[in-house]
């Protein structure tokens, strides 16, 4: 299947550091995108890179697209207690779907 | 702008009953709805997809006459759990895109939390 898969399953941080995920799928894709999830919530849209993009940024989030390794990476910068949460990197494959790994999860200590 | 929302946000029922979840788009209209399911710890599972005005597409492995899905308007897709067991217990998202097909970004319902005893 298409799905993300993203490592680590888990980081622990403390407030300030910078936090990287790493995520990567299998086949080719037309975009990716990362989303964060909170405890018990639904998904919140992060940032959408294209296919013919390889880097793109948003506020504090740095995202980078491999096509050739088909890996992706997020890179939060200046991390803060509130940006603990689950993020999930979803590849858009050509049958228009987002297909979800199982995460990693960022604890971010004060 | 691109709110969604869920109703109700938690059930709990007992085995043998049914249940309807809505997903509602407040600002666009959708005409691509997801139905998403997530147990503990684990990425959420496509289970659906629905346009309006059309049947949804079902997931393979995914029981179409149990899990009952209804788009009938561009803001509006309910999922039915019928006759649910507690093995049906678990967190169900929507999530709505307001274009189809594309390389669009979808917006997530809060979710639902059902609890089958």
């Amino acid at each position: 299947s298409q799905q993300g898969e993203e490592d680590p399953q888990a980081l622990s941080i403390q407030e300030g550091e910078n936090a990287t995920m790493n995520c990567s799928y299998k086949t080719s894709i037309n975009n990716l995108q990362w989303y964060r999830q909170n405890s018990g919530r639904g998904l919140v849209h992060l940032i959408l890179i294209r296919s013919n993009e390889r880097e793109k940024h948003s506020g504090r989030l740095r995202v980078t697209l491999d096509t050739s390794k088909k890996s992706s990476s997020l890179l939060i910068t200046a991390s803060r207690a509130a940006d603990t949460a689950s993020y999930f990197c979803a590849p858009w494959d050509s049958n228009y779907k987002l297909t979800f790994g199982k995460g990693t999860l960022l604890t971010v200590n004060p | 702008g691109a709110v969604v929302s869920q109703h109700p946000s938690r059930v709990i029922c007992k085995s043998g009953t049914s249940v309807k979840i809505e997903c509602r788009s407040l600002d666009f209209q959708a005409t691509t709805m997801f139905w998403y399911r997530q147990f503990p710890k684990k990425s959420l599972m496509l289970m659906a997809t629905s346009n309006e005005g059309s049947k949804a597409t079902y997931e393979q492995g995914v029981e179409k006459d149990k899990f009952l899905i209804n788009h009938a308007s561009l803001t509006l897709s309910t999922l039915t759990v019928t006759s649910a067991h507690p093995e049906d217990s678990s967190f169900y998202i929507c999530s709505a895109s307001p274009s189809v097909g594309g390389p669009y970004e979808q917006f997530f319902g809060p979710g639902t939390r059902l609890t089958v005893l």
